[in-house]
C-alpha cells in the first residue's frame, strides 16, 4: 500500500475483553514499532520488530500486551483483560532497515475502554 | 535506559517571530535526530532529520543544530506562520537501542 495502515481505526471494548490491533505497513519495511498516545501526550515505546522478530519488548506495560509479526509484514498487538487505563490512541511506525531512516506513521487506532 | 528530554512543554509565539525547541539525549550511541510534527487529531509526520556526522541542516523555514559533545539538539522555526501550530516531537536512533526514542513533545501555538 502506499502508506501505513492500521486497523480499526476506532474500537469500543467493555473492561475485561481482549482486543487486537492491526498494523500493515509500507511494503519493503522491515523495522515496526508500537507507541501508545494517551490524550494530550507523548510517544510511549511499546515495542519494536526487526523483520519477525522482536528484540525489544520493554516498553510493553505488562503482562496483558503482547505483540506479534507474522511473514516480515503484517504485526497484532493483543491487549487482553482491557482496563480503563488501556484507552489511548495506538501508533504503528513502520521504517527501511534496522534504523536510522525516516519512520512512517499509520493513522492510529483510538481505544476506548468502557 | 534511553532517554531524551524536550523543553518546553509549551510555547506562544507571535507570528512572524522565531521558535526554539530544545532536545537533550542520553545514549552517546545515538546517531539520527528526526523531528515529528503532529496537527491536532493527526498522525507524526517527519518535517526534518539530522545525522550525527553533520551539525546542522536547513529547509526552507526549519533548521536542526546537533552538539554531540553536549548531546543536545534543537529545532528552529523562523517566520513563524498559524499552520506552524501543532505538537513537535523530538527523537533520537542509536545502534545501541535500536528503537526510536521520542522526547514528551512540545506544543506550538502562533499568536496573530
Amino acid at each position: 500500500g502506499a502508506g501505513v495502515s492500521q486497523s480499526p481505526s476506532n474500537k469500543v471494548t467493555e473492561k475485561g475483553k481482549d482486543v487486537e490491533l492491526r498494523c500493515d505497513p509500507i511494503s519493503g519495511h522491515t523495522a515496526l514499532y508500537w507507541y501508545r498516545q494517551s490524550l494530550g501526550q507523548g510517544l510511549e515505546f511499546l515495542i519494536y520488530f526487526q523483520g519477525n522478530s522482536a528484540p525489544d519488548k520493554s516498553g510493553l506495560p505488562s503482562d496483558r500486551f503482547s505483540a506479534e509479526r507474522t511473514g516480515g509484514s503484517v504485526s497484532t498487538l493483543t491487549i487482553q483483560r482491557t482496563q480503563q487505563e488501556d484507552s489511548a490512541v495506538y501508533l504503528c511506525a513502520s521504517s527501511v532497515g534496522q534504523g536510522g531512516t525516516e519512520a512512517f506513521f499509520g493513522q492510529g487506532t483510538r481505544l476506548t475502554v468502557v | 535506559g534511553e532517554n531524551v528530554e524536550q523543553h518546553p512543554s509549551t510555547l506562544s509565539v507571535q507570528e512572524g517571530d522565531s521558535a526554539v525547541i530544545k532536545c537533550t539525549y542520553s545514549d552517546s550511541a545515538s546517531n539520527y535526530f528526526p523531528w515529528y510534527k503532529q496537527e491536532l487529531g493527526k498522525r507524526p509526520q517527519l518535517i526534518i532529520d539530522i545525522r550525527s556526522n553533520v551539525g546542522e541542516k536547513k529547509d526552507q523555514r526549519i533548521a536542526v543544530t546537533l552538539n554531540k559533545t553536549a548531546k543536545h539538539f534543537s529545532l528552529h522555526i523562523t517566520e513563524t506562520q498559524p499552520e506552524d501550530s501543532a505538537v513537535y516531537f523530538c527523537a533520537a536512533w542509536g545502534s545501541s537501542a535500536s528503537k526510536i526514542i521520542f522526547g514528551s513533545g512540545t506544543r506550538l501555538s502562533i499568536r496573530p
